[in-house]
Order: structure tokens, then C-alpha cells, then sequence
């Protein structure tokens, strides 16, 4: 099994729905949960930041840690076709000193217009 | 606000040549420093980190190596590239435990 599982898509939604973006796990160590936006060709845009369980908002976006089914989602409200990325999630555990990062491999959105 | 440089941006070079790529940091002092390559469909490996100047590890055994011989500077080589070292090759920071912030990458071709 994977440490860190995302269904790499494409995910395709027509403009102003709503997005659900999803990882599975199965480290219980990890405690803090990222989601990373990576336009084509460049790097990891840093979107959400949360620690341990429960909800966190940002805009149109909402993060989402449930530790007890290991599972973690990004949802995007009103999506625009400048959403359109891929979409990775990151994870990792208590570290003394740097933060060594578990990364699912992606999932591709496109939003079109 | 804090920054992340790497150059180039592109690089194309035979195989059998060296390698140098640079990142630099501003606007922190005592970054942890982070080197990734992402081939596609295989998602972002880490290949090394480093948490203070000439304090360098390695995640995986090949071809590349690290310095950081400033607070805020980390420089990936080779001796000798192989086809295998194509890649996109990313730089990213973090303070303490929190999350990391990547450089815009260097994309490598190696032929």
C-alpha cells in the first residue's frame, strides 16, 4: 500500500461548480496537511496549511482532515478556469528540526469556461 | 516577504557533462533547504536537505550531490549527467516544521 494515495485525474468540471479534491493515507503519524497548486511548468504554490483534524477556509477554498478514516480533501467553491492545475497533497509527522514531506502524486483539474 | 531564486530556468546538456543548478533564499535566516525532482507521472522525490550551512543529507543514492556553502544558498551537481538525470528540478525552504515553499524550478534535459 502507498503511503499517500491521489487519483491523478484528469478531473474535469465546467466553470462554477464545486471541486473535491481527495487523499487517503495510511501513516497515523502524520499530523500536519498541506495542499500544493502546480501550474504546468512551474513550481508548487502552496494553498492550504492545516494540523491534525477539522476544517479550514481560505476564500473559495476549504481544507479538510478527517485523521480517524485517514483522509484529507480540498474543496473549491465557484471554480474558474484558472483553477486548472495540478493539485498535490502533502503530509508529514513530528520532526525535530525539518519537516520531510509525503507527497500523492497529483491530481489534474481542469475547469473549463 | 520571503523569496526563492533557482537558475536557469532550462538547461539542456549532453550526457557525460557536468551540472551545477543554484537556489537561493531571501528575506529568512536559517532556512531548511530542500532539493526534489519531478519526473512525469512519478510525482516529487526528495533528494536531499540540509538544515544548516555545509549539514547535508541524502534520501537517495545517485548520480547528484549538494553544498550549501552560504545560510541561504543550495547548489545541486554533477560530475557526470545520465540520461536518467532529466527531470524538473525543484528548490524549496521551510523554518522549522512548517510547510515548505518551492522555487519556480529548473527544467533538465539531458541528451
Amino acid at each position: 500500500q502507498k503511503e499517500v494515495e491521489q487519483d491523478p485525474g484528469p478531473l474535469s468540471v465546467p466553470e462554477g461548480a464545486i471541486v473535491s479534491l481527495n487523499c487517503t493515507y495510511s501513516n497515523s503519524a502524520f499530523q500536519y496537511f498541506m495542499w500544493y497548486r502546480q501550474y504546468s511548468r512551474k513550481g508548487p504554490e502552496l494553498l492550504m496549511y492545516t494540523y491534525s483534524s477539522g476544517n479550514k477556509e481560505d476564500g473559495r477554498f476549504t481544507a479538510q482532515v478527517d485523521k480517524s478514516s485517514k483522509y484529507i480533501s480540498l474543496f473549491i467553491r465557484d471554480s474558474q478556469p484558472s483553477d486548472s492545475a495540478t493539485y498535490l497533497c502533502a503530509m508529514s509527522g513530528m520532526n525535530s528540526g525539518y519537516s520531510t514531506l509525503t507527497f500523492g502524486k497529483g491530481t489534474m483539474l481542469l475547469v473549463s469556461p | 516577504s520571503q523569496t526563492i531564486h533557482q537558475w536557469p530556468a532550462t538547461l539542456v546538456q549532453p550526457v557525460g557533462s557536468p551540472l551545477s543548478l543554484e537556489c537561493t533564499v531571501e528575506g529568512t535566516s536559517n532556512p531548511n533547504l530542500y532539493w526534489y525532482r519531478q519526473a512525469a507521472g512519478r510525482g516529487l522525490q526528495l533528494l536531499f536537505y540540509s538544515v544548516g550551512i555545509g549539514q547535508i543529507s541524502s534520501e537517495v543514492p545517485q548520480n547528484l550531490s549538494a553544498s550549501r556553502p552560504q545560510d541561504r544558498q543550495f547548489i545541486l551537481s554533477s560530475k557526470k549527467l545520465l540520461l536518467s538525470d532529466s527531470g524538473f528540478y525543484l528548490c524549496a525552504w521551510s523554518v522549522q516544521k512548517q510547510a515548505q515553499y518551492f522555487g519556480p524550478g529548473t527544467r533538465l534535459t539531458v541528451l
